[in-house]
């Protein structure tokens, strides 16, 4: 079955440690997104790939990074800078005029 | 840019009851799509509905309809005959249909519970 998968489901880190989430879609889907949701909150864009090798920054980009080296995969990179990470990450996948589709997200918690 | 408000952080309906949930959104756009998604405790995001803003007649999935007021700016979602697994957090979101804008803005969100 095609479909999204974010993985691990749950991520530790300590102070000053960098931490990496995965994304992986079999969808064939050209743009791949990073959400974050606070408890409570909607979701706010991080970052946001329309295309391999190209990304662009969303609305909290500062502390995270991504890189999109190949169609399928968008990691996202949590790093030491980014102060406050404790929060629920989506990956979001989406081909032309089609809504996105989501993974089942990753809970990243401080030590 | 764009935003998306949802007025009701918490809404409560009857089983078998029915229930609107608003949103209105704030756009320069003429072309672009609006979506209801439903996230449920296990947090997954599930599509309920979309409307493309070109489309006048409004969208209609099962018991879920959505009031598409583009003038005003509104897209409120109506869930007939509410079940128990309606149990979630609902929450609107606007997409832009211009290649050079793609992301997705999503408003705060509506807890809808179901009571038996």
């Amino acid at each position: 079955d095609g479909g999204i998968t974010q993985s691990p489901k749950y991520l530790f880190r300590k102070e000053g440690q960098n931490v990496t989430l995965s994304c992986e879609q079999n969808l064939n889907h050209d743009a791949m997104y990073w959400y974050r949701q606070d408890p409570g909150q909607g979701l706010r864009l991080i970052y946001y790939s329309q295309i391999v090798n190209d990304f662009q920054k969303g609305d909290i980009a500062e502390g995270y990074s991504v890189s999109r080296e190949k169609k399928e995969s968008f990691p996202l990179t949590v790093t030491s800078a980014q102060k406050n990470p404790t929060a629920f990450y989506l990956c979001a996948s989406r081909i032309g005029a089609q809504p996105q589709h989501f993974g089942d997200g990753t809970r990243l918690s401080i030590l | 840019a764009q935003t998306v408000t949802q007025s009701q952080p918490e809404m409560s309906v009857q089983e078998a009851e029915t229930v609107t949930l608003s949103c209105t959104y704030d756009t320069s756009e003429s072309d672009y799509y609006l979506f209801w998604y439903k996230q449920p405790p296990s947090r997954q995001m599930i599509l309920v509905i979309r409307q493309e803003a070109y489309k006048q007649q409004n969208a209609t999935e099962n018991r879920f309809s959505v009031n598409f007021q583009k003038a005003a700016k509104s897209f409120s979602l109506k869930i007939s005959d509410s079940q128990l697994g309606d149990a979630a957090m609902y929450f609107c979101a606007y997409r832009s249909a211009s290649s050079n804008n793609n992301d997705m803005r999503f408003g705060a969100g509506t807890r809808l519970t179901v009571k038996p």
